[in-house]
């Protein structure tokens, strides 16, 4: 079945560095969605991006969608304590018509003031 | 908007027991999601409906699981009879076609 990585699992920084992480999938995909888990909360819907290709922003936050539709980043700037949290990718598999979305393991992120 | 709804909040139980896990969607929205999240394995799809029809429980573990949605605004999971690995986060979900996800706050399910 379809399979979604996410890298790193676990990233620590600075407040005020910059954050990236990275999801792949093992299948072309219709769309990806991003989503952020604050610690015993519930994942929030960031953003979908859907075109081969896409950039989309978020104030601090940059989402790109691969030329291939299969990888995906999410790019924060300048990080700051709010940003804590875990990150997720998730995709729907392209031409399958299915709705029910595939979510990668997450990115932890950890910023120490 | 209350978001979607789900109950209880927290269920502790004996191995053996039937659990249920309620979740009420956002109103409109047609399409209903049960997810669990636990360390080791993330976050899993277990199953979904369509305009209440289930569409794809290939995510349900074992026939132990059974969910159902009597009409648009709720819909339950059941886990008959319960076991310690059951414990994890249940989250439901609802969405609009093409949207994204709106989450519940999560069943936080410990069978001991």
């Amino acid at each position: 079945g379809q399979q979604v990585m996410q890298i790193p699992q676990y990233q620590h920084v600075q407040e005020g560095e910059d954050f990236t992480t990275y999801c792949n999938s093992s299948t072309t995909l219709s769309n990806i969605q991003w989503y952020k888990q604050r610690p015993g909360g519930h994942p929030v819907f960031l953003i979908q991006l859907v075109k081969s290709g896409e950039v989309k922003k978020q104030k601090r936050l940059t989402f790109q969608f691969g030329e291939a539709k299969k990888n995906s980043s999410l790019h924060i700037t300048a990080t700051q304590t709010t940003d804590v949290g875990t990150y997720f990718c998730a995709g729907a598999a392209a031409g399958g018509g299915a709705d029910g979305l595939t979510f990668g393991k997450g990115t932890h992120l950890i910023i120490q003031p | 908007d209350a978001g979607v709804i789900q109950s209880p909040r927290h269920e502790v139980t004996e191995m053996g027991q039937e659990v249920t896990l309620r979740c009420k969607p956002i109103s409109g929205h047609n399409s209903l999601f049960w997810y669990r999240q636990t360390m080791m394995r993330g976050l899993e799809l277990l199953i979904y409906f369509n305009n209440n029809v289930p569409i794809d429980d290939s995510g349900m573990p074992e026939d132990r699981f059974s969910a159902k949605m009597p009409n648009a605004s709720f819909s339950t999971l059941k886990i008959q009879p319960s076991e310690p690995r059951d414990s994890a986060v249940y989250f439901c979900a609802s969405r609009s076609t093409g949207d994204g996800y709106t989450f519940g706050s999560g069943t936080r399910l410990t069978v001991v």
